[in-house]
């Protein structure tokens, strides 16, 4: 089993609308969880984190997460055309400071 | 503020040859990163330093050296560059704080091995 895993295909969705990206992790010890978007040719930037159970918001991005469940999962809402891009889950298991990335999603809003 | 820096962006080289992508921080961060980013893998750990003079692996060491003389500087040396290792190389960089930590990640370089 992959430690970070981010199953869905491509996502389309019409402007306005609010895209959902789902994200699952392994290790029951993992303790923080980060979302990254990372434009074609870009380097990723980091867009929300989380660490507690329950939801994050930060403007049209809200973070939802689940340890019970071992899920992570991102809302954007009022999907924007500059919003299409791969998303990239992440999550930190302990002290060394490492991130397990997904492999990630794209996301591609219709004007 | 410069931030994470990649040098060279953009790299082609022979099967064979040694290569090294340098990688400079100026935020005195502890921790450093080196990621390759592939298509169907996603961005996977080659090795990580927690401070200067420690280093160590990461998820696809093999055919990869690293040293960290200086906290700001950290190169990635392919010692006999393989087309298996034609990529885009991500430096990252971060502050432990509390539960959580912010990765910054450079520009990438983008290297191919012919």
């Amino acid at each position: 089993q992959k430690e970070v895993e981010q199953n869905s295909g491509p996502l389309s969705v019409p402007e306005g609308a609010i895209a959902s990206l789902n994200c699952t992790y392994s290790d029951r010890g993992s303790q923080s969880f980060f979302w990254y978007r990372q434009y074609s040719g870009k380097s990723p930037e980091l867009i929300m984190s989380i660490y507690s159970n329950g939801d994050k918001e930060d403007g049209r991005f809200t973070a939802q997460l689940n340890k019970a469940s071992q899920y992570v999962s991102l809302l954007i809402r009022d999907s924007q055309p500059s919003d299409s891009a791969t998303y990239l889950c992440a999550v930190k298991r302990g002290g060394n400071n490492r991130l397990a990335f997904g492999k990630g999603n794209q996301v591609v809003v219709i004007p | 503020d410069a931030g994470i820096t990649q040098s060279p962006r953009y790299k082609i080289t022979e099967t064979g040859r040694q290569v090294t992508l340098m990688c400079h921080q100026t935020w005195s961060h502890s921790y450093m990163f080196w990621y390759r980013q592939d298509l169907g893998h996603g961005l996977r750990l080659i090795y990580y330093s927690a401070a200067a003079d420690i280093t160590d692996k990461g998820e696809v060491p093999d055919g990869y050296v690293v040293s960290r003389s200086k906290t700001e500087n950290f190169p990635l040396t392919l010692e006999s560059a393989t087309r298996s290792q034609t990529s885009v190389y991500f430096c990252a960089s971060s502050e432990l704080t509390g539960s959580g930590n912010t990765i910054y990640f450079g520009e990438g370089s983008w290297l191919t091995v012919v």
